[in-house]
């Protein structure tokens, strides 16, 4: 178990509709990271929070936005969900940033009809 | 652009035999991270490096700054370490992650 809670584990919509996911991170973290991985292009890193402000982003849609609230979970939130939306997210943690160990969370699958 | 490169892209061993899976990348680094990701979907961090060399049981990690390549090993190798696995690497300043397309191994009993 590495500390880091996702939900839902997984997500069936349709497209155009909008979803959010969730994550606590490890306690005492204060980095939360999102990545996207899809099946032709592998993990991708979305964006990053550190203590509540965003610290990075990477191939992160304009549809899509994040934020980190003061006790430290992170939501992401997908809108106008189309078809090529559906990958797993996870949502990693960690003390420091990307220099420091990570803490995976087990994946939120989400599956766009 | 950081480009990273992963070989081979898939490794069947016999239990037991030594393996090894080589990450190369293309920029200077801070670090780079190997991550196990299993059947299930969840993905594990191994190690997270930025000299030299680290050892966790059977799994050791190396890496050459100067020829931008690392490698993982595993000894002794056993069915369960069957998952695919995943190099990332980190810029320097405060560029994200870029990871490899990944390694699926898996070791026959």
């Amino acid at each position: 178990d590495s500390g880091v809670t996702q939900t839902p584990k997984h997500l069936i919509t349709a497209t155009g509709q909008r979803v959010t996911l969730r994550c606590s991170p490890r306690s005492g973290d204060l980095s939360v990271y999102w990545y996207q991985q899809s099946l032709d292009q592998g993990l991708q890193f979305l964006i990053q929070y550190y203590n509540g402000e965003e610290r990075a982003k990477g191939n992160i849609l304009e549809r899509f936005s994040a934020q980190q609230f003061p006790d430290l979970h992170s939501e992401l939130n997908l809108s106008s969900l189309e078809l090529g939306d559906s990958a797993l997210y996870f949502c990693a943690s960690s003390f420091f940033g990307h220099t420091g160990e990570l803490f995976f969370g087990e994946g939120s699958r989400l599956t766009v009809l | 652009k950081n480009e990273v490169e992963q070989s081979p892209q898939n490794l069947t061993a016999q239990e037991g035999e030594f393996i090894t899976i080589n990450c190369s990348y293309s920029v200077g680094i801070s670090a780079l991270h190997w991550l196990q990701q299993h059947p299930g979907g969840g993905i594990v961090s191994l190690f997270m490096l930025s000299s030299g060399k680290k050892k966790h049981g059977r799994l050791i990690a190396t890496i050459n700054i100067q020829e931008k390549h690392s490698s993982l090993h595993i000894t002794a190798s056993h069915p369960r370490d069957s998952a695919v696995y995943i190099c990332a690497v980190l810029g320097s300043g405060n560029t994200p992650l870029v990871f490899g397309k990944g390694t699926r191994l898996s070791v026959i009993a």
